[in-house]
């Protein structure tokens, strides 16, 4: 099956700072990949996805991540966290039969 | 934007009780999932239905749960004897040909 895994339970930066969440992936053949964002209490929102092209892909609320083959990785970033990026992220890789596997997620901490 | 809708948003229910949460996909969407998160963590498959017949589910759908897509725009997930280890966050998604998937808000199960 595919999978994804994230490293990180929690990841904890102040705002303005750079945030990175990491995913790596494990797949055959080519990986359709995304990333959703939790709020507390609400559902799964999109933010972005890799499915082919560019490697640099660009999402919502200024989130991008990075698809490097070499290193099997997904990694989200944004170049400067604002406090209400405190969220629970997930990475999630399209496996057989079109459904979503999902990461244990990571707990994404901006303070002030 | 077109949106996956989930009722209700929270159910409460006694132990051993049917529940039936319902959801309503996009409508040119053909897959269709249902999730589980117990509170706060990993998102994890459940079911995925397409040509109105499951096509794939998990361990965790044993004999207990179903799914229907009763009037071709409604997709339910009956749980037919309610545990306490049932409680948690059920969430729906569509998609369309599984380059994008929407996820509904969630229904939070609490079994008493």
């Amino acid at each position: 099956a595919q999978s994804v895994a994230q490293p990180e339970d929690q990841v904890n930066v102040a705002e303005g700072n750079p945030l990175t969440v990491k995913c790596t992936y494990s797949v055959s053949g080519n990986p359709y990949l995304f990333w959703y964002v939790q709020y507390p209490n609400r559902g799964l929102q999109f933010l972005l996805k890799y499915i082919t092209g560019d490697n640099l892909v660009k999402g919502s609320y200024g989130f991008e991540a990075e698809f490097n083959k070499s290193q099997t990785s997904f990694h989200l970033k944004k170049p400067s966290a604002l406090v209400s990026d405190s969220a629970l992220y997930f990475c999630a890789v399209r496996d057989y039969d079109y459904k979503l596997s999902f990461g244990a997620g990571t707990t994404v901490t901006v303070r002030a | 934007e077109p949106e996956v809708t989930q009722t209700p948003s929270h159910q409460v229910t006694q132990m051993g009780q049917e529940v039936i949460l319902r959801c309503v996909p996009i409508s040119n969407h053909l897959y269709f999932y249902w999730y589980r998160q117990i509170l706060g963590q990993k998102v994890e498959f459940l079911v995925s239905f397409y040509n109105n017949e499951i096509s794939e589910k998990s361990e965790i759908f044993d004999d207990q749960f179903s799914v229907e897509r009763p009037d071709g725009s409604n997709f339910t997930l009956k749980i037919r004897s309610t545990k306490l280890e049932d409680s948690a966050m059920y969430f729906c998604a569509s998609s369309q040909q599984g380059y994008g998937y929407t996820f509904g808000s969630g229904t939070r199960l609490t079994v008493v």
